[in-house]
C-alpha cells in the first residue's frame, strides 16, 4: 500500500517556464512534508518543507503548496533552469508517531534550455 | 566538507557473505537514519537511532541487519549471509530535530 505517491514519472518543461510536481497522500496521520531532490549516484538533497499547519511555504525558486482537505501537495519551480533536471521525490512523515520518512517514487523533471 | 559521509561508496559481495557499512553524521545532529532505494523506488526506512539509542525499526530490517550507534556518534549497519535481494543503495541521513533529514551520497551494495 503506497502510502505517498506521485503519478508522474516523468515531467519536462522549457528552461524559464514554471515546473509542477505533484504528490498525494492517503495517511490522515501525516503532518509534515519533505521535496527531495536527486542527481544520479548520489543521496537526496533537502529542498524545502510544510508542516501541516500551512498551507504554502516559498524558498527563493521553489514553492511548496499543501491541500489537506484533498491529501495533495505540489512543488512548483519558477523560472526553471536545465540544472533543476533531476528526480523529485515527495516525502511525509507523522510526527506524533515516529521520525521516519515514506517516499513517493519520484518524478524525474528535466529542463530543455 | 561538513556533510553525511558514507563509507564505501560501493561494495561488491558474493552471496554469503557479510558485509559492513559506516555512517558519520553532521556532527551536531542527534539522529541517525538508515535507508533502502532500488531502482525506480523511493528510499524505504530501515531504522533510525536518537544518540545511541536505536528507537525503530522496519519489517525490512530482517534477522541478518544490525545497525549500531556506539557512543551516539557515527553508525555502521552489517548485513549477514548477503542474499540478491540485498543489492540496493543504502542511504544514511542525519538530523538535528527529526524534521529535515540531511542525506550522504550512499554505499551502492551489489550482490553476485
Amino acid at each position: 500500500d503506497q502510502q505517498v505517491k506521485q503519478n508522474s514519472p516523468s515531467l519536462s518543461v522549457q528552461e524559464g517556464r514554471i515546473s509542477i510536481l505533484n504528490c498525494d497522500y492517503t495517511n490522515s496521520m501525516f503532518d509534515y512534508f519533505l521535496w527531495y531532490k536527486k542527481y544520479p549516484a548520489e543521496g537526496p538533497t533537502f529542498l524545502i518543507s510544510i508542516s501541516s499547519i500551512k498551507d504554502k511555504n516559498e524558498d527563493g525558486r521553489f514553492t511548496v503548496f499543501l491541500n489537506k482537505s484533498a491529501k495533495h501537495l505540489s512543488l512548483h519551480i519558477v523560472p526553471s533552469q536545465p540544472g533543476d533536471s533531476a528526480v523529485y521525490f515527495c516525502a511525509a512523515s507523522a510526527r506524533g508517531g515516529s521520525e521516519k520518512l515514506v517516499f513517493g517514487k519520484g518524478t524525474k523533471l528535466t529542463v530543455n534550455p | 566538507d561538513t556533510g553525511v559521509s558514507q563509507n564505501p561508496r560501493h561494495k561488491i559481495t558474493k552471496r554469503g557473505q557479510n558485509v559492513t557499512f559506516r555512517c558519520d553524521p553532521i556532527s551536531e545532529h542527534n539522529r541517525l537514519y538508515w535507508y533502502r532505494q532500488t531502482l525506480g523506488q523511493g528510499p524505504e526506512f530501515l531504522t533510525y537511532f536518537q544518540n545511541e539509542a536505536q528507537l525503530e525499526k522496519s519489517r525490512l530490517l530482517s534477522d541478518r541487519f544490525s545497525a549500531e550507534r556506539p557512543k551516539g556518534s557515527f553508525s555502521t549497519l552489517e548485513i549477514q549471509r548477503t542474499e540478491q535481494g540485498d543489492s540496493a543503495m543504502y542511504l544514511c541521513a542525519s538530523s538535528f530535530d527529526g524534521y529535515e533529514q540531511y542525506f550522504g551520497p550512499g554505499t551502492r551494495l551489489t550482490v553476485t
